[in-house]
């Protein structure tokens, strides 16, 4: 298994302002993955994130937008830039150990 | 393009009754099927992988089972804990590709 945390938990923020969101496991891992979550949906891949270089970004989903850095084996940042309400959703961080898919709590992000 | 369906989306139990939730996929190619389960405002929790036909994994009260086009999770003598959306999700066959699709999941609710 995996132990994943994230911060913030939760977050209200105002319209155009920017997000970054941490994610930190408990061991190093080569890939990271952010997912998000809308209101009553299912998940939705936004990008994978390998430690050395660029993240991958899913259809729908632009760097300028959402850049993701990746600085070690254990810790990545997911930033909403220029937030609007529709990138209301939960965030969710995801690691991958020995083929299975492991979540970290989510951040609960509304934009007002 | 790869499509999971689950079944039904809700479903309500007493306490002791047992019963299945389905999951429908269409693939490229199946590396993977996972079921999670995920409490309100929190992250999945992971279950199962299911990789082959015909394979079948059990934990507690649950047991995940796999065809060439759809797995179930049965659930037996279901307690008010086990109230939970499940989630299924596949992953492609194409190494290199470690993306999740994820349905919209099932809510079940088991009624004391």
């Amino acid at each position: 298994s995996a132990v994943i945390s994230q911060k913030p938990s939760r977050d209200i923020c105002q319209r155009g302002t920017s997000l970054t969101i941490q994610c930190q496991v408990d061991s190093q891992v080569t890939m990271m993955f952010w997912y998000r979550q809308q209101p009553g949906q299912s998940l939705t891949l936004i990008a994978t994130a390998n430690q050395g270089s660029e993240a991958t970004y899913e259809s729908g989903f632009v760097i300028d937008k959402f850049p993701i850095s990746r600085p070690n084996l254990t810790f990545s940042t997911l930033t909403v830039s220029n937030m609007s309400p529709e990138d209301s959703s939960i965030y969710l961080c995801s690691v991958d150990r020995g083929g299975e898919q492991y979540f970290g709590p989510g951040t609960r992000l509304t934009v007002t | 393009e790869d499509q999971v369906t689950q079944s039904p989306e809700a479903l309500r139990l007493q306490e002791g009754e047992s019963s299945s939730l389905n999951c429908s996929y269409t693939v490229s190619g199946l590396r993977g099927l996972f079921w999670y389960r995920q409490d309100p405002g929190k992250g999945p929790e992971f279950l199962f992988t299911l990789y082959s036909a015909g394979e079948e994994k059990e934990k507690e009260r649950l047991k995940a089972t796999l065809t060439k086009k759809e797995s179930f999770l049965h659930i037996t003598a279901p307690k008010p804990e086990d109230s939970a959306t499940y989630l299924c999700a596949v992953r492609p066959a194409n190494f290199g590709n470690e993306k999740l699709t994820f349905g919209t999941g099932t809510r079940l609710t088991i009624i004391p």
